[in-house]
């Protein structure tokens, strides 16, 4: 079936620089794609979306780009800090289906100091 | 405002015993749903509600069962568990319309079934 995926499933950066956590995504009909951060032993946390019909959207140290012609989402934030090191997943949803979020597998995040 | 509250927080049950796990929002949001999510895994929903009355199956729906009589509250009912079924579950609210995708998630409930 149709589903939402990540490219790599960890990610090591140094505190202040830039992180890039990419997701591939196949259905198309998606409307919205949404980026969720997993803090250990928490629920999922809202970060930012993005409407199908746009290819990038800024958020506080937070952008996301959506490249609709490789079905490629990514979530790059700004200046890392230890507090970003997380689990981050990428979400997919169609108007038509209400809540419904379909999720990708989910990135670790881990800013060395 | 206390968001999303699942009780309980930890969970052994005995396979074949059933239980429920509950969950209540007070942001009188109209959309809620229940995932859950295994080791290394994103989540996968179980069931979800667009209201008070109104329920729908998800991707994993099977051993589950659901029913929204408040707007508030959203219990997940495990009919006879089994060891598949360990897992952390997830509740999640949200508002209807161009918000639904900022979904509020509660704590989570570890389950262990043996």
């Amino acid at each position: 079936g149709e589903s939402v995926g990540l490219h790599l499933p960890t990610l090591s950066v140094q505190e202040g620089d830039n992180s890039i956590i990419n997701c591939a995504y196949s259905n198309s009909a998606s409307d919205y794609f949404i980026w969720y951060k997993q803090e250990s032993g928490k629920g999922p946390q809202f970060i930012i979306d993005i409407r199908s019909n746009m290819d990038k959207r800024q958020g506080q140290r937070v952008t996301v780009l959506l490249n609709k012609t490789v079905k490629h989402l990514s979530l790059q934030i700004a200046a890392t800090q230890p507090g970003d090191s997380a689990v981050y997943f990428c979400a997919e949803n169609q108007e038509t289906s209400g809540s419904r979020l379909t999720f990708g597998e989910g990135t670790q995040l881990t800013v060395n100091p | 405002n206390a968001g999303v509250t699942q009780t309980p927080k930890f969970q052994v049950l005995k396979t074949g015993q059933s239980m429920t796990l509950q969950c209540a929002q007070d942001m009188n949001h109209e959309y809620m749903s229940w995932y859950r999510q295994d080791p290394g895994m994103g989540l996968r929903l179980i069931h979800y509600s667009v209201g008070a009355g109104i329920t729908d199956q998800g991707e994993v729906p099977n051993g589950y069962n659901v029913s929204r009589s408040t707007t508030e509250d959203f219990p997940l009912r495990l009919l006879s568990a089994a060891p598949s079924q360990t897992s952390v579950y997830f509740c999640a609210s949200s508002y209807s319309g161009g918000r639904a995708t900022e979904a509020f998630f509660g704590q989570g409930t570890r389950l262990t079934v043996v």
